[in-house]
């Protein structure tokens, strides 16, 4: 089975703190993908990376970043975040020609 | 726990029943579509999944049905669970490579005993 895990199930951050959150998965897929959920606003594409170190902008990239040093671990960086960044960010992968499959999400609270 | 969407059209069904749900998507180019399955405070679940050279596919309990020439998708579930309450998303990849995909508001399934 497919294993995509996310370093958190929840975290609660200060706005202004820099904030990392880590996804991993185990079965050598080519395609990585962040995305937060909001009630009401679905599931929205922040970054997603196709290869160890490319990255491309979804259609919500303001306020962060991304890093793929390894090509099964992508990682996404809210520089300083802000209490508009409270959100469920959930992480996804994919092989070439498949579809995506999604971890368990991290709850982000920014106070 | 939160819920994943406020104000999502609702599906009832008694358990036992068999349900469907539907979903329009919105580009004729998409060649490959899944169905997602989301409880409560968790993760999409990769249900089930049919590309644009078949108009049906199925799995366990689960049917997919791909209508290409209204641009329409349904999940029929057979035999209802209250385990199958969940939010249900429909999800188009429109192609172009990187497999990005673009996901339905999705509809939430309540089963009653």
């Amino acid at each position: 089975d497919v294993k995509v895990t996310q370093s958190s199930r929840y975290l609660v951050k200060r706005t202004g703190e820099k904030v990392f959150l880590e996804c991993v998965q185990d079965m050598d897929h080519e395609n990585m993908f962040w995305y937060r959920q909001d009630p009401g606003l679905g599931l929205r594409l922040i970054y997603f990376s196709y290869d160890v170190k490319m990255k491309e902008k979804g259609d919500i990239p303001e306020g962060y970043s991304v890093s793929r040093e390894k090509k099964e671990r992508f990682s996404l960086i809210l520089e300083s975040a802000s209490t508009n960044q409270t959100s469920m960010y959930l992480c996804a992968s994919s092989p070439a020609g498949g579809g995506q499959f999604f971890g368990p999400g991290t709850r982000l609270t920014v106070l | 726990g939160e819920s994943v969407g406020l104000h999502l059209p609702t599906l009832s069904v008694q358990e036992g029943d068999n349900s469907i749900i539907n979903c329009a998507y919105s580009n004729s180019a998409s060649d490959y579509f899944i169905w997602y399955k989301q409880e409560s405070g968790k993760g999409p679940q990769f249900i089930i999944d049919i590309r644009s050279n078949m108009d049906k596919r199925q799995g366990q309990r689960v049917t997919v049905l791909l209508n290409k020439t209204v641009k329409h998708l349904s999940l029929q579930i057979a035999a209802t669970q209250p385990g199958d309450s969940a939010v249900y998303f429909c999800a188009e990849n429109v192609g172009g490579g990187y497999n990005k995909l673009i996901f339905g508001a999705g509809t939430r399934l309540a089963v009653h005993p």
